[in-house]
């Protein structure tokens, strides 16, 4: 069983639509969770970050932890075509490496 | 002040070479790590290093890698004998002065192909 899973995807959506991205994990241990958004051949580049059980919100992404499922989510509220992307949720692995889901392939359709 | 930089940005090998990437931390960070991403995969974490010392190497490969990141100049991962398992996109991030950092910083990444 992987530490982190993600569904690949693809994900494709319209324009407007809310997108809900999700992952989890097995390792209780993990405190600090990260959304990472990677352009086609492109380095990641970090989009949020949550510390414990909550959620956080920054403009139209909301990033939610629930530590009790071992469950993350990142919301998109009114997707626009330049949030197609691979999005990779990531955690804080023993020694400060990050532990990363595979990511998920969204496309926002005009 | 300028990002994390890699290079080069493409490399071509064919097999029983040697590959160099480099990697040039942000100004003012200390830590590197580097990771690798295969086609359809996450990112998947090689070797952690500060300055003159390897920290935590335990995603390396044991044979044929090997990872430095002197007191000065770039980060370098080393592979040697490449074959066509290699392929991938190789990152490498840097963070500052803190073990435990969540705003770890990418470069572009070194897109290795194996002929």
């Amino acid at each position: 069983q992987k530490e982190v899973e993600q569904d690949p995807g693809p994900l494709s959506v319209p324009e407007g639509a809310i997108v809900s991205l999700n992952c989890t994990y097995s390792n209780s241990a993990f405190q600090y969770f990260m959304w990472y958004r990677q352009y086609s051949r492109k380095g990641p580049e970090l989009l949020m970050y949550t510390y414990s059980s909550g959620n956080k919100e920054d403009g139209r992404f909301t990033a939610q932890v629930d530590k009790s499922s071992k469950y993350i989510s990142l919301f998109i509220r009114d997707s626009q075509p330049s949030d197609s992307a691979t999005y990779l949720c990531a955690m804080n692995g023993q020694g400060g490496k990050l532990i990363f889901g595979q990511g998920t392939e969204l496309s926002v359709k005009p | 002040n300028a990002g994390v930089m890699q290079n080069p940005r493409h490399l071509v090998r064919r097999r029983g070479q040697e590959a160099r990437l480099r990697c040039s931390p942000m100004k003012g960070h200390s830590h590197v790590y580097w990771y690798r991403q295969l086609p359809e995969e996450g990112l998947k974490f090689m070797v952690y290093l500060q300055k003159e010392n390897i920290i935590d190497e335990s995603g390396m490969p044991k044979e044929r890698f090997s990872a430095e990141f002197p007191k000065e100049g770039p980060s370098i991962l080393r592979i040697q004998q490449v074959v066509r398992g290699d392929s991938a996109a190789y990152f490498c991030a840097s963070s500052p002065d803190r073990e435990w950092d969540t705003e770890a910083f990418f470069g572009q990444g070194t897109r290795l192909t194996v002929v």
